[in-house]
């Protein structure tokens, strides 16, 4: 089975920190994506990455950086954590290029902004 | 724009029923889409996939109708059981093949 994991279930950080989200997945996926959830609205991707050092800006990357320096990993960076950014932040993971690719997701990282 | 729309209300129904569930998208033509299941504070977990040469698809209770003309898919789930009970959420293919564009999500709740 593919795993996804994330470094952390929840989150409380101040307003202007430093914030690294990490993600891992262990079954040699070539694509990796962060997205944020919040309620009513769907899953919004941030950035995704197809393939090591690679990386494309999703809908909304504003606030936000990624690295993957490792194909098994992908960080997601908030420069300076705003009260916006407060959210459940889900990594996700995929085969290959091309179409028809489910996407296996980490367990979430909820992250609170004071 | 690329919009998809998922019932927002949740969905009571008894259990033993069919429940189905809509998915209604505009402003695209997507190859195929996807249907995954999240439990509350859980990532999204994949369901099933139909293209859009397919009418429908089935996985045990779970069966997947897709419209092109009229840019609807239906999710049911026959025989309903409490464990069934979570949001349900469909995604398409985007412009980009490796970007999915996803519904808010349909709560179901299935009552004993």
């Amino acid at each position: 089975d593919v795993k996804v994991t994330q470094s952390s279930r929840y989150l409380v950080k101040r307003t202007g920190e430093k914030v690294f989200l990490e993600c891992v997945q262990d079954m040699d996926h070539e694509n990796m994506f962060w997205y944020r959830q919040d309620p009513g609205l769907g899953l919004r991707l941030i950035y995704f990455s197809y393939d090591v050092k690679m990386k494309e800006k999703g809908d909304i990357p504003e606030g936000y950086s990624v690295s993957r320096e490792k194909k098994e990993r992908f960080s997601l960076i908030l420069e300076s954590a705003s009260t916006n950014q407060t959210s459940m932040y889900l990594c996700a993971s995929s085969l290959a290029s091309g179409s028809l690719e489910t996407q296996y997701f980490g367990p979430g990282t909820r992250l609170l902004v004071l | 724009s690329q919009k998809i729309e998922q019932n927002s209300e949740a969905l009571n129904i008894q259990e033993g029923k069919t429940a189905t569930l809509t998915c209604n998208y505009t402003n695209y033509s997507p190859a195929y889409l996807q249907w995954y299941r999240q439990d509350p504070g859980r990532g999204p977990v994949f369901l099933l996939l139909i293209r859009e040469n397919e009418k429908e698809k089935r996985k045990e209770r779970l069966k997947v109708t897709f419209d092109t003309t009229l840019k609807q898919s239906l999710f049911h789930i026959t025989a309903s059981q409490p464990a069934d009970s979570a949001t349900y959420l469909c995604a398409l293919v985007g412009d980009s093949n490796y970007q999915l564009i996803w519904g808010a999500g349909t709560k179901l709740i299935i009552k004993p």
